[in-house]
């Protein structure tokens, strides 16, 4: 069975760096791209990017200047770091599994995702 | 690529269809002939769940009473009969193009 669990700093500060990892179990880590998307307070889905096996990525360019992903393939983790955060960064961040890897795009299908983790940014 | 979708609520008595509708500003035809388009349920405090992927395929153990349809820019996902359990906000997804992007959401609720 497919799963995804998650973790990271819930309450930053401003200008500090957010920083979140996704494990998975049950799935094959190099056969898929790894995704991350978030969800500011009521407020709809925003895709941030997504990594595979290999570390090729694919950013959202609104995200892309503070945006680093990183895949540890021993441990079937992927991780994410988002610089310089404001409160406009304050949102539920979610992993979850996207398309085949073998492309140079995930070609979205989310069909796994990780519990959401909240981050929240104050001073 | 921007998702818009219609309505944003939707009140649906037990029982009955519902119809929710996403556009996108340029079509989400591939080369390859398919459409990437998804189609996401987000139930009250869950993560999202995929529904549809490439526009009308369900994925594994959604129930068939969730379909969906469409072509070029305008895509349509359909329930049957709605149940209890379909409460939440639908979400659709271009995913032809990076970065993927979402629909604002339509939240369906029992009338």
């Amino acid at each position: 069975q497919v799963q995804l669990q998650q973790w990271g700093a819930g309450l930053l500060k401003p200008s500090e760096t957010l920083s979140l990892t996704c494990v998975v179990y049950g799935e094959s880590f190099t056969d898929y791209y790894w995704s991350w998307i978030r969800q500011p307070p009521e407020k709809g889905l925003e895709w941030i990017g997504e990594i595979n096996h290999r570390g090729s990525t694919n950013y959202n360019p609104s995200l892309k200047s503070r945006l680093t992903m990183s895949v540890d393939t021993s441990k079937n983790q992927f991780s994410l770091k988002l610089s310089s955060v404001t409160a406009a960064d304050t949102a539920v961040y979610y992993c979850a599994r996207g398309g085949a890897s073998k492309y140079s795009y995930g070609y979205g299908r989310l069909n796994y995702w990780g519990q959401g983790t909240l981050v929240t940014v104050s001073s | 690529i921007v998702m818009t979708q219609s309505p944003l609520s939707l009140p649906v008595t037990p029982g009955e269809p519902a119809s929710i509708s996403c556009r996108s500003s340029q079509s989400l035809l591939h080369g390859n002939g398919h459409y990437y388009l998804d189609w996401y349920l987000q139930k009250p405090g869950q993560s999202p769940q995929l529904l549809i992927y490439l526009a009308s395929t369900r994925a594994t153990g959604v129930p068939d009473r969730f379909s969906g349809g469409g072509s070029g820019t305008d895509f349509t996902l359909k329930i049957s009969r709605m149940e209890a359990e379909d409460v939440g906000v639908y979400y659709c997804m271009q995913a032809l193009q990076s970065p993927a992007t979402f629909g604002q959401g339509t939240k369906l609720e029992i009338k």
